[in-house]
């Protein structure tokens, strides 16, 4: 079973344009969302995370909206450079769960022409 | 700042022969530890977790074992590999944010 669904599996845009990656969930348990940025041959870094308490969280060119009611997300990367080109994935975590336990999707592959 | 060191960056390795990876995490002191697989091109499952040393817990089971020696050090390891087992390994130190090592390149053959 899949709980946390991302769409689209692949995304190109061109340079200067918003990418718009979606993030959808099953449990509604699950009360924090870290966005985490893939370039191949490396570990995921960090992006940017809300919690469930939140509709919208912004850092700089990347802005998490999220939808509660309806469970899902949506990770907006403004003004879009080459260098964004890689594989975002969408995690989510328990309510109280001490362990930490992230729950990731499958990713979707940015890509950005000059 | 919280940096986390793994070791080896590669290795390939024979079908039924051992493993062991290794995984340091500096800036932090008692951190949750983690260890991921993620096949290529996959999404990252979560294979064990600790909170503290000397206790790990295993989230799936796939022929693997891990340890936490000390505070700030997590293994993970096998007495037999098996070609499934090909995949990039990465530790993630952290609780409310987990951050992530740069990974180890596993190939079985």
């Amino acid at each position: 079973q899949q709980q946390v669904r991302q769409s689209p599996q692949s995304l190109t845009v061109w340079e200067g344009e918003t990418a718009i990656l979606n993030c959808s969930y099953e449990n509604s348990a699950f009360d924090y969302f870290p966005w985490y940025q893939q370039f191949p041959g490396e570990g995921p870094a960090l992006l940017i995370a809300i919690r469930s308490v939140s509709d919208k969280k912004e850092d700089g060119r990347f802005t998490i909206f999220f939808n509660k009611r309806e469970k899902k997300l949506s990770l907006h990367i403004t003004d879009s450079q080459p260098g964004d080109s890689a594989t975002y994935f969408c995690a989510a975590r328990l309510t109280g769960a001490n362990t930490g336990k992230l729950t990731f999707g499958h990713g979707t592959i940015l890509r950005v022409h000059p | 700042a919280q940096t986390i060191h793994q070791w080896p960056v590669a290795e390939i390795k024979a079908v039924g022969s051992p493993l062991s990876l290794g995984c340091t995490i500096k800036g932090k002191s008692s951190p949750n530890l983690y260890w991921y697989w993620q096949a290529t091109g996959g999404t990252l499952q979560q294979l064990f977790y600790s909170i503290t040393v000397g206790q790990v817990e295993s989230v799936v089971q796939l022929n693997l074992s891990a340890s936490r020696p000390k505070d700030d050090q997590f293994i993970l390891s096998t007495e037999k590999l098996l070609l499934s087992h090909s995949g990039f390994y990465l530790c993630a130190g952290g609780q409310d944010t987990q951050y992530f090592g740069p990974g180890t390149r596993l190939l079985v053959l």
